[in-house]
């Protein structure tokens, strides 16, 4: 189930089920957008990336999907296997003068035996 | 693994030490980022540098002195820093600054963690 911490909402899943994990953007103009993998006492590692003018994206294991009109990302990740335990940032990318890399709050995905 | 190098992986220092943060890429990336992460937190941009110019400072406090030496490196200065600035220091880099070109993603260093005693 997903749950909603003091500081980091957390999603428990099963292992070999699909995760889903959501994250809502804030700048109707952005128009690029990634997701990032945080390993615990890791940096942040590239997953998938998807342009606004798309609304989904596969690779290998993971799917991007974006709904632009509620301003909205999700990452769904197929067969969840125990490494894929982590921190999941979505980042959109914004222009304000310069362009930004504007990070979501996360989500922590743990994967039950 | 990671090619982007940052180091110190640890680093602890007092209010008045003068430190700094090293970061290193050869992947020919012509931008340098450097982010600020507190624990359960996302990182936020401070820093970043394009073609070796600053480009954004993101009112970040004069106690953080960032320098690019040249494309490969990038480092941070550290001075009368508190105790709140303990952190991850993450380093980042991309081809360019500018999104969405094709297999211009930003990558990320281990970080550097940093206490201030």
């Amino acid at each position: 189930g997903e749950s909603v911490g003091l500081h980091l909402p957390t999603l428990s899943v099963q292992e070999g089920d699909n995760s889903i994990i959501n994250c809502a953007y804030s700048n109707s103009a952005s128009d690029y957008f990634i997701w990032y993998k945080q390993e615990s006492g890791k940096g942040p590692q590239f997953i998938i990336d998807i342009r606004s003018n798309m609304d989904k994206r596969q690779g290998q294991r993971v799917t991007v999907l974006l709904n632009k009109t509620v301003k909205h990302l999700s990452l769904q990740i197929a067969a969840t296997q125990p490494g894929d335990s982590a921190v999941y940032f979505c980042a959109e990318i914004t222009q304000a003068g310069t362009y930004k890399y504007i990070f979501g709050t996360g989500t922590r995905l743990k994967v039950l035996a | 693994d990671t090619e982007v190098t940052q180091t110190p992986k640890h680093l602890v220092m007092g209010m008045t030490n003068k430190k700094s943060l090293k970061c290193e890429q050869h992947m020919g990336h012509r931008a340098m980022y450097w982010y600020k992460q507190k624990a359960k937190k996302p990182p936020e941009l401070m820093f970043v540098y394009s073609y070796e110019k600053l480009s954004i400072n993101e009112s970040v406090p004069s106690r953080f002195s960032p320098e690019c030496p040249n494309s490969s490196l990038l480092n941070l200065h550290l001075h009368a820093l508190q105790p709140e600035d303990s952190a991850l220091y993450l380093c980042a880099s991309s081809l360019s600054s500018a999104p969405g070109v094709s297999g211009n993603t930003i990558y990320f260093g281990e970080g550097s963690w940093l206490t201030v005693v």
